[in-house]
């Protein structure tokens, strides 16, 4: 599987958009770009997903870098809420396996 | 969103026993499951995948015969940590895949301590 690089932390204001940076420059023409994140002592959540085009949600905005070789998930506005640990994995569409990295843990600040 | 629930969310047990948890699918069917484990400060370890009516495909180093899953059901499966011991003491989560996108929904987690 393609292999993703992300910062391993990242502290924010409450309130003011955040930013969370992933690389992955191997990125096959068929991989999805999925973003998932986990509270303390839960489970992941899914976040967003997508492959070529930028995406919006409720939860939040997938930029992806027209090479794809990276992307950014941009939450809009942080809450305490939001601090989690934030996971980007790459699969093959028609690989639905998740390989988890260490992800990037996210700090909100009041 | 779809719900996933595991039961039970926490358990103790003695060394030599057996556990099993059970991860469910709420309100949808769910053609594929995941077992994570996920050991304090590391990252998410995949373990094996549970495709119903078919026996599970476990991951390079995880022991078959250890952790037992069935996959009885397109709304069940389970993992049955057979002779447990402390090293197995971890954070064991699910996921469910529906098939109708490409999103999977995790359970709640369990958490074995093995004493």
């Amino acid at each position: 599987d393609a292999k993703t690089t992300q910062p391993n932390s990242m502290e924010s204001n409450e309130e003011e958009p955040v930013h969370l940076p992933c690389n992955h420059s191997t990125i096959s023409g068929t991989d999805y770009i999925h973003w998932y994140r986990q509270l303390p002592s839960q489970g992941p959540e899914y976040v967003i997903h997508g492959l070529t085009s930028n995406v919006n949600n409720r939860m939040a905005s997938l930029a992806i870098a027209e090479d794809r070789k990276s992307s950014t998930l941009i939450l809009h506005r942080a809450t305490l809420r939001d601090a989690a640990v934030y996971y980007c994995i790459l699969s093959t569409g028609a690989n639905i396996k998740l390989t988890f990295g260490k992800g990037i843990t996210l700090s909100v600040r009041p | 969103g779809a719900v996933v629930s595991q039961h039970p969310s926490r358990v103790i047990c003695k060394s030599g026993t057996s556990v099993k948890i059970e991860c469910r699918s709420l309100d949808f069917q769910a053609t594929t499951m995941f077992w994570y484990r996920q050991f304090p400060k590391k990252s998410l370890m995949l373990m094996a995948t549970s495709n119903e009516g078919s026996k599970a495909t476990y991951e390079q180093g995880v022991e078959k015969d250890k952790f037992l899953i069935n996959h009885a059901s397109l709304t069940l499966s389970t993992l049955t940590v057979t002779s447990a011991h402390p090293e197995d003491s971890s954070f064991y989560i699910c996921s469910a895949f529906s098939g109708n996108s490409v999103e999977q929904f995790f359970g709640p987690g369990t958490r074995l301590t093995v004493l």
